[in-house]
């Protein structure tokens, strides 16, 4: 397996615009997270799925992120308008299974986002 | 205040010392820990996990846990350049949390 994909890897966009962050998860994996990591906040939690469904979404900082998943292999977190203040590196990961003693999740190499 | 807590470091090391790596958590519902290594511009990859009070070992890496005093800690044995990445401490209680990360140097 090629192991989590993201598209763009680098996206450079201005204030106000529209972006959206693609992630294709390993296959057979029936859940995906998304994250933001920033120097100052460190790696945080958006939103996850389970099945295609959002489970827990208590981490989407404000109306303007949305995160869809219409089908096991894709997903989309869309921002929208953007803000200098978005910029992050945002990782999309999955995992097979979920709870307290299996927690291994596979991260993608990112999509470094700058808002000018 | 973040409820994972680690120091940002720089820490550094020489060459085969070892690398001792502290964690603080707050949520004493606290069920498991990881670490996860990250090397400059990648991604988190997990290196260890721990879920009862004592040592686990995996090669040259241990994780230490103590839950009464909230505290997770990762050793590296004989450390190398190659060790040379951020360590980020996480601890799931209903969800994973993350700690700012510790950026690790090892002085050839």
């Amino acid at each position: 397996d090629a192991g989590v994909i993201q598209s763009p890897r680098h996206e450079v966009t201005e204030m106000g615009q529209e972006v959206t962050l693609r992630c294709k998860p390993i296959s057979g994996h029936d859940y995906l997270f998304w994250y933001r990591q920033t120097m100052m906040r460190g790696l945080e939690l958006l939103i996850y799925f389970n099945n295609n469904v959002p489970i827990d979404d208590s981490g989407m900082p404000e109306d303007r992120f949305s995160a869809k998943m219409p089908n096991a292999s894709f997903s989309t977190l869309k921002i929208q308008p953007s803000e200098p203040r978005d910029s992050a590196v945002y990782f999309c990961a999955s995992s097979l299974v979920w709870g307290s003693t299996y927690n291994e999740q596979f991260f993608g190499p990112g999509t470094r986002l700058t808002v000018l | 205040q973040k409820e994972v807590e680690q120091n940002s470091g720089p820490l550094s090391v020489p060459e085969g010392a070892i690398a001792s790596l502290n964690c603080t958590y707050s949520d004493r519902g606290s069920q498991s820990f990881f670490w996860y290594r990250q090397y400059s511009g990648k991604s988190p990859e997990l290196i260890m996990s721990i879920y009862s009070n004592g040592d686990k070992e995996d090669g040259r890496f241990t994780a230490q846990l103590n839950k009464a005093s909230q505290y997770v800690s990762l050793l590296i044995r004989d450390s190398q350049p190659s060790d040379s990445a951020t360590y980020l401490c996480a601890a799931f209680y209903q969800k994973v949390t993350f700690g700012i990360g510790t950026k690790l140097q090892v002085i050839p």
